[in-house]
């Protein structure tokens, strides 16, 4: 039972590049997030999805992009990375509905842009 | 939006000694969650706890929602527990949370 999975663990990426971080999940959760995570700061959400198929809007979803196709994949994109974009992203899952529970989080995604 | 404030911002205790974290947030909330990011960065769910009160070893955490206040108490502390706590919180549906900036722990020997 790998719980939340995160790949890739580390990248560099130049400015202007793209790359797409994968989040998989084997809980069976419904809601699925993107956190990032700044030096000195707390967690802050990207986009989140509340189910197969959607997807919406967090707190800093300028310059990415997700997708969920599968209930236990949730993909962010890069389009066009920038410097202000190296961060450690943070993928979780939760049940939801009448069964919000805790999240789980992955072990994170540590991306620098030059 | 809610604001969450933690404190204190850095603790440093000896082996052994207890300790209570403070999560202050300033609206009602429907889900509120003690996290631990180790050293390794790590993020662990610790409790989910919007009301009441919930003890898993060592550790505990109390609610208090109609004063917006949360508490997360650790006992008997050892070097294991070093790291940053979290509290986090959601208001609405879809249980976004909203972290505090944390409060990091040292714990000497």
């Amino acid at each position: 039972n790998a719980g939340v999975t995160q790949t890739p663990k580390f990248r560099v990426l130049k400015t202007g590049q793209s790359m797409t971080l994968l989040c998989a999940q084997d809980m069976n959760h419904e809601y699925m997030y993107w956190y990032r995570q700044d030096p000195g700061m707390g967690l802050r959400l990207i986009h989140y999805s509340v189910g197969e198929g959607t997807t919406a809007k967090g707190e800093v979803p300028d310059g990415y992009n997700v997708s969920r196709l599968k209930k236990q994949n949730f993909l962010l994109g890069l389009e066009s990375a920038a410097p202000s974009q190296t961060s450690v992203y943070f993928c979780a899952s939760s049940f939801g509905g009448t069964g919000i529970m805790g999240y789980t989080f992955g072990s994170g995604t540590r991306l620098t842009v030059v | 939006g809610i604001q969450v404030e933690q404190s204190p911002p850095d603790l440093i205790l000896q082996e052994g000694a207890n300790s209570t974290l403070r999560c202050n947030f300033s609206d009602s909330v429907n889900n509120l969650q003690w996290f631990h990011q180790n050293p390794w960065g790590q993020l662990i769910n610790l409790f989910y706890i919007p009301s009441g009160t919930k003890q898993n070893g060592r550790l505990s955490a109390t609610t208090v929602a109609t004063e917006r206040y949360s508490l997360l108490y650790i006992s008997s502390s050892q070097t294991t527990d070093s790291g940053v706590y979290f509290c986090a919180v959601s208001t609405g549906t879809a249980s976004k949370l909203t972290f505090g900036t944390g409060t990091r722990l040292q714990v000497t020997l």
